[in-house]
């Protein structure tokens, strides 16, 4: 059974730094794309971002938003996709969501709560 | 980047009736790569739809995709009870900025 398990979120200051991971089971990790999505308080979803498969460069790609202030990256070793954020904004306040592949997302996580507030 | 707009903003139906979904993007989608989520409070969105028209694993035939170049519909045929939710498009075909649309959210009249 393919599981997501996120964790790393609560509270922390404006301009502060936070890791996420996404633990992984119940498939091949390294074959897969892991991307992140976030949702604000009864707000919509909004991509943020994903990380490609070693296969096909371990690259990555960012909202507009993110891009320059957030770093996705990966260990197979561990199946652990893993989502630094730096520099957070209030803006940034949400619940993040990792999932499995790059384009339309079949395997969610529950999520976790990020609350950026002084 | 692609914008996708979703219309109506709420949709206020019956159990038994058909919902009509639309999502318009901003750019011609690339290759169809349009999905479509239901989601419920508390809980993780669900894939419903992806190719614009093919039906994820256990997805009812009652939802079903349509649409091509910028403007793309999700049916649902018969509401059943279950199915009152937040409904988002998805393009995922250019990169990057896999955007959602801000979403459709349907109620029981």
């Amino acid at each position: 059974e393919v599981q997501l398990v996120e964790s790393g979120g609560g509270l922390v200051q404006p301009g502060r730094s936070l890791r996420l991971s996404c633990t992984a089971s119940g498939f091949t990790f390294g074959d897969y794309a892991m991307s992140w999505v976030r949702q604000a308080p009864g707000k919509g979803l909004e991509w943020v971002g994903f990380i490609r498969s070693k296969a096909y460069g371990g690259t990555t790609e960012y909202a507009a938003s993110v891009k320059g202030r957030f770093t996705i990256s990966r260990d197979d070793s561990k199946s652990i996709a893993y989502l630094q954020m730096n520099s957070l904004k209030t803006e940034d306040t949400a619940v993040y969501y990792c999932t499995r592949g790059r384009g339309s997302a079949f395997y969610w996580g529950k999520g976790t709560t990020v609350t950026v507030s002084s | 980047e692609i914008v996708l707009t979703q219309s109506p903003g709420t949709l206020s139906l019956s159990p038994g009736e058909r919902a009509t979904l639309s999502c318009r993007a901003s750019q011609s989608v690339s290759s169809s790569y349009l999905a479509w989520y239901q989601q419920k409070p508390g809980q993780a969105p669900r894939l419903l739809i992806y190719g614009a028209s093919s039906r994820a694993t256990g997805i009812p035939d009652r939802f079903s995709g349509s649409g091509s170049g910028t403007d793309f519909t999700l049916t649902i045929s018969r509401l059943e009870p279950e199915d009152f939710a937040v409904y988002y498009c998805q393009q995922y075909g250019s990169s990057p900025g896999f955007t959602f649309g801000p979403g459709t959210k349907v109620d029981i009249k």
